[in-house]
């Protein structure tokens, strides 16, 4: 199984500036990473696939970059609603899998 | 736009099995696209349970395949979810969702149902 891990574990940064965290696969996954965001009893919501690919309706302050093991999500300027987990996950298609890691929680500094 | 809506027991004695019903609403069940269940356990991370598509094909969590199944029903618009041998282990938020159509990300969610799993 692919292990993802996630870094650091809370990210403590302030409205306005930029936030990047990391995902690191224990083996290639080559561009077959997604981050999700969370908000406390809300279902995660997809911001990123494909390592780079926004999701529709995500703004373009959300970026992802990477390939390979090391993956990292970038927020340029934080606004209030940013404060959430987030979650990286590594798909493969053929056999399906799919492995989450465990979460960075993003808050206000 | 599509939504999902879980529905079943929020309580479950150990040993027994989970059952859970996912609704699919401003969409086709029979659409292009592969349906998933995870789960979330209270304070912790985000689990694939597996998937399935409207023709019945499924794929497992490696780690649970030997206790789940889940079925669609195209008549009613929904899938569902069963889980066996549950112990207090499997209490969680279940989410269904909907994949992308070309791959394996979860690009829509139904807001979440907690099951315990107690006596």
């Amino acid at each position: 199984e692919i292990v993802m891990t996630q870094s650091p574990a809370t990210l403590s940064v302030s409205p306005g500036e930029r936030a990047t965290l990391s995902c690191r696969a224990s083996q290639s996954v080559s561009s077959n990473l997604a981050w999700y965001q969370q908000k406390p009893g809300q279902a995660p919501r997809l911001l990123i696939y494909g390592a780079s690919t926004r999701a529709t309706g995500i703004p373009a302050r959300f970026s992802g970059s990477g390939s390979g093991t090391e993956f990292t999500l970038t927020i340029s300027s934080l606004q209030s609603e940013d404060f959430a987990v987030y979650y990286c996950q590594q798909y493969n298609n053929w056999p399906p899998r799919v492995t989450f890691g465990q979460g960075t929680r993003l808050e206000i500094k | 736009q599509v939504q999902l809506q879980e529905s079943g027991p929020g309580l479950v004695k150990p040993s027994g099995t989970l059952s859970l019903t996912c609704a699919v609403s401003g969409g086709s069940i029979s659409s292009s696209n592969w349906w998933s269940w995870i789960r979330q356990p209270p304070g912790k991370g985000l689990e694939w349970i597996g998937e399935i598509y409207h023709s019945g094909s499924t794929n497992y969590n490696p780690s649970l395949k030997s206790r789940v199944t889940i079925s669609v029903d195209k008549s009613k618009n929904q899938f569902s979810l069963k889980l066996s041998s549950v112990t207090a282990a499997d209490t969680a938020v279940y989410y269904c969702a909907r994949n992308s159509e070309q791959q394996l990300v979860m690009r829509d969610w139904g807001q979440g149902t907690l099951v315990t799993v107690s006596s």
